[in-house]
């Protein structure tokens, strides 16, 4: 069974500062990963996915992510936090399905990100 | 990508009484999902909805607590039955358009069971 472990629960970054927020999966096969945000009271949000190809993928709101597949990883990253990147993020991971069709996904636990001015 | 209106936003509801959550899709979609966000808590998929299909349920989660419609491409409902406290969270319907678009969410409802 597929899994997503993201290891901060919260992370206190000061304004400006760079972010890099952790992610590991466990699926046997390539996956589809994912890192959604979520404010308080909001909707999930996309940030980024990767499918295929290249493993620097590029979000949206000047967020970042690397696949590692030697390291079961796909971390997010920012040079510059903003205030209003104080939300919750979640990675998460899916699959297409044997046959076709898409699998529900997976998620972390989320990570907590919290700004200091 | 797709825009997902859910119905209702909010709800507050006696126990033992259901809910019926409605999920309105832009496009056409084969596959529908629905997640349960608990309290502080992230998603977990309750189950996969197919068009013409039962729906497929993931462990813990059982028809006869959470009945599935899924009537058309377009058009999805998860019922809440027997409410309990419990069952108090933020439910989610989504779609995966497929193409690499990703996955897009509803902005969920809130469901509060007193």
């Amino acid at each position: 069974a597929q899994s997503v472990t993201q290891p901060d629960i919260h992370i206190t970054v000061s304004e400006g500062a760079s972010l890099e927020l952790r992610c590991n999966y466990s699926y046997g096969a390539t996956p589809y990963l994912f890192w959604y945000v979520q404010s308080p009271g909001q909707g999930l949000q996309l940030l980024l996915k990767y499918f295929s190809g290249d493993t620097l993928v590029q979000g949206i709101k000047g967020f970042e992510a690397e696949f590692k597949r030697s390291q079961s990883s796909f971390n997010l990253r920012k040079p510059s936090v903003h205030w209003s990147d104080a939300a919750e993020y979640f990675c998460a991971v899916g699959a297409m399905k044997t046959g076709g069709g898409a699998d529900g996904l997976t998620f972390g636990k989320g990570t907590h990100l919290i700004i200091q001015p | 990508s797709a825009v997902i209106s859910q119905k209702p936003s909010r709800d507050i509801c006696q126990r033992g009484t259901s809910l019926t959550i409605q999920c309105q899709v832009d496009s056409q979609v084969t596959m529908m999902f629905w997640y349960r966000q608990q309290p502080g808590q992230s998603l977990t998929l309750i189950a996969t909805a197919n068009q013409g299909s039962e729906a497929t349920y993931e462990s813990g989660f059982v028809i006869d607590k959470f009945p599935i419609s899924r009537p058309n491409l377009t058009f999805s409902t998860l019922t809440v039955s027997n409410m309990s406290p419990e069952d108090s969270s933020i439910y989610l319907c989504s779609v995966d358009l497929g193409g690499g678009y990703g996955y897009t969410f509803g902005s969920g409802t809130r469901l509060t069971v007193v």
